[in-house]
């Protein structure tokens, strides 16, 4: 049973234009949500996070928007760069006690030059 | 100055064999989890320690045994190695209340032939 989904296995966007990341939930308990990007060989690297009380949250070219009541969050890159191109992981945690987070099979980004 | 490191990097080894994979971080963190990548790409979390105590243990077979010798290293040994034991093994630690960033070490491939 897949808490964390994320339908889309791979995405191609051009170098300057917005690359949208999405990802679905099912557990409504779920207080944090968090992205992680992974490049290949290496372990995956916390990228941007947000509180289940906010809708959106930005830094820099990085923005996460989050729709509680249709369980959908999303990674926003604007402006996409080549360095960007990797494997984003979507994640979801219940609770400050409970360090089980839970991940989304990723989403591989390719950035077209 | 590797923040999260494991060792080794790639393990090939025969079925029936046993074998450690060692983990050590020097960010001070005080939680330490093991993760599987399986080959649909999927992270799963098996273990958590928090200052040298089990705080989670996933449903992972016995062969799977954690150890903390201190709060810097989380090792994990395998009994017994089958082959859908092989995958890619992902140690990461984690501040003190903030389970939310996560940082990761390079990975463990391991192939069991």
């Amino acid at each position: 049973d897949q808490q964390v989904k994320q339908n889309s296995p791979s995405l191609s966007v051009q170098e300057g234009r917005i690359s949208i990341l999405n990802c679905d939930y099912t557990n409504s308990m779920f207080d944090y949500f968090l992205w992680y990007k992974k490049y290949p060989a290496e372990g995956p690297t916390f990228l941007i996070s947000i509180s289940s009380i906010k809708d959106k949250n930005e830094d820099g070219r990085f923005t996460v928007f989050l729709n509680k009541s249709a369980k959908h969050l999303s990674l926003h890159i604007v402006p996409s760069q080549p360095g960007d191109s990797a494997v984003y992981f979507c994640a979801a945690i219940v609770g400050w006690r409970d360090d089980k987070i839970i991940f989304g099979k990723g989403t591989r980004l390719h950035i077209l030059p | 100055d590797t923040a999260v490191s494991q060792t080794p990097k790639y393990l090939v080894t025969q079925m029936g064999n046993d074998k450690s994979i060692k983990c050590e971080q020097n960010l001070g963190h005080d939680t330490m989890y093991w993760y599987k990548q399986d080959s649909k790409k999927f992270l799963k979390i098996m273990f958590s320690y928090n200052n040298k105590e089990l705080i989670i243990n996933e449903t992972v077979p016995n062969r799977f045994s954690p150890k903390s010798p201190d709060k810097a290293h989380l090792n994990l040994h395998i009994n017994s190695l089958e082959l859908g034991d092989s995958a890619v093994y992902f140690c990461a630690s984690s501040p003190p209340r903030n389970a939310e960033e996560q940082y990761f070490g390079p990975g463990t491939r391991l192939t069991v032939t």
